[in-house]
């Protein structure tokens, strides 16, 4: 089966700054990539995602971005704000299953 | 448009209670999908449901754990027996047509305590 791994598992970044949270997983034939963020006690909610017939993609201020040869993807959050503190999971799919990474927590420090 | 629910949002069982976790798919949504959340850890899939079928229950345990998602109203988790091991938070998803690509949307989840 799929095996997400997920880096790093804490992050703390100023506010302002960017921060990058990175994703390998190891099935060739997954081609979905979604990105969740999940607030304390809250739902996940999907902030981002990216299919493998693309390498890029940008919303506002969050990015995510796919090597498909190498098999990883990363979330790239620009100019942070204390709201972006959260626990953010990626995950990989391939047939409706989605197999998730153990989550990153990010704190945006004021 | 109203999202995925769940109920309850809070659980409380004894060791060897029945739990009954139920989830309402967002409107215009046949796919129903559970997964288990572990005290800081990620989510891990359960069991993939369309209507009145068990599509993947790859990941739900063998024993003690069944689900349903019948022709009318939602679907359900079933937890039997359960035992401290069991606390969890247990969310369900959908999505309109279960294609391999299709984003999954989550409910609020149900917070398992067994005593």
């Amino acid at each position: 089966g799929e095996n997400v791994e997920q880096h790093p598992s804490t992050l703390s970044v100023q506010e302002g700054d960017s921060a990058v949270i990175k994703c390998t997983y190891s099935d060739s034939a997954s081609n979905y990539f979604p990105w969740y963020k999940q607030e304390l006690g809250k739902r996940p909610q999907l902030i981002i995602d990216i299919r493998s017939n693309v390498g890029e993609k940008k919303d506002q201020r969050i990015a995510v971005t796919l090597n498909k040869t190498a098999k990883h993807f990363s979330l790239h959050i620009t100019e942070t704000q204390p709201e972006d503190s959260a626990v953010y999971f990626c995950a990989a799919s391939r047939s409706n299953q989605f197999y998730f990474g153990t989550g990153t927590s990010l704190t945006v420090i004021p | 448009n109203a999202g995925v629910m769940q109920n309850p949002r809070h659980l409380v069982r004894r060791r060897g209670q029945e739990a009954r976790l139920r989830c309402s798919p967002m409107k215009g949504h046949s796919h129903v999908y559970w997964y288990r959340q572990l005290p800081e850890e990620g989510l891990k899939f359960m069991v993939y449901l369309q209507k009145e079928n068990i599509i993947d229950e790859s990941g739900m345990p063998k024993e003690r754990f069944s689900a349903e998602f019948p022709k009318e109203g939602p679907s359900i988790l079933r937890i039997q027996q359960v035992v401290r091991g069991d606390s969890a938070a247990y969310f369900c998803a959908s999505s309109p047509s279960g294609s391999a690509e299709e984003t999954q949307y989550f409910g609020p989840g149900t917070r398992l305590l067994v005593l």
